[in-house]
């Protein structure tokens, strides 16, 4: 969906370092949610953003939402090979119940 | 392992054929989703039904037709598809996320997908 925009489009690290991903919605958002996706398989869900400042953190994924700024962060520290794969945010942005869309993605490669 | 699951894993079909994707999800969820992936794109809309009935149609091709037999079941029927429909079509199901009280709590759940190409 064009309202919701990840930056940057792909990442490579190299393994413990931290890095950060972004993504910024043109509209209203009335929570954000973080999927994680491996290359032909499905969304598994990461964890979901409800309120202006919330974060939240599994494991050493930490995510936030600034609901002023329309635009959520996820920060993965001490990168590991298992985080590689495709991020991608999810929201209803506007808040049109059930017409859930999805990020442009990011592909996050760690180097061993 | 995946709550909703998707069958075939599969499919390859030829453009005159009719073919069917299932989606069957026994979380007690309202709301299901198809959604189209083409390599290195994000999954896109197509279709969403609450409460078994359809609720959106993000444009999509008549040759796709959706249906929601029951509660916890979802098809989609293919029909005289183009090359350029090969792609991953994945289902997911929710809480109804306009109707629940706490729909935002939500998320959708996804099923591993069904590889589809189109001959």
């Amino acid at each position: 969906s064009q309202e919701l925009e990840q930056s940057p489009q792909s990442l490579i690290v190299q393994e413990g370092k931290n890095l950060t991903i972004n993504c910024t919605s043109s509209k209203t958002l009335y929570g954000l949610y973080w999927y994680k996706q491996k290359y032909g398989e499905g969304l598994i869900f990461l964890m979901m953003l409800q309120k202006g400042g919330e974060e939240k953190s599994h494991e050493k994924i930490t995510a936030k939402l600034d609901e002023k700024k329309q635009q959520s962060s996820l920060h993965i520290t001490a990168s590991q090979p298992s985080h590689a794969g495709i991020y991608l945010c999810g929201a209803e942005p506007g808040g049109n119940f059930n017409k859930f869309y999805f990020g442009s993605g990011t592909k996050l490669n760690v180097k061993p | 392992d995946t709550e909703v699951t998707q069958t075939p894993k599969h499919l390859v079909m030829g453009m005159t054929n009719k073919k069917s994707l299932k989606c069957e999800q026994h979380m007690g969820h309202r709301a299901m989703y198809w959604y189209k992936q083409k390599a290195k794109k994000p999954p896109e809309l197509m279709f969403v039904y609450s409460y078994e009935k359809l609720s959106i149609n993000e444009s999509v091709p008549s040759r796709f037709s959706p249906e929601c037999p029951n509660s916890s079941l979802l098809n989609l029927h293919l029909h005289a598809l183009q090359p350029e429909d090969s792609a991953l079509y994945l289902c997911a199901s929710s809480q109804d996320r306009g109707r629940a009280t706490n729909s935002m709590n939500s998320p959708l759940h996804f099923g591993n997908g069904t590889r589809l190409t189109v001959t």
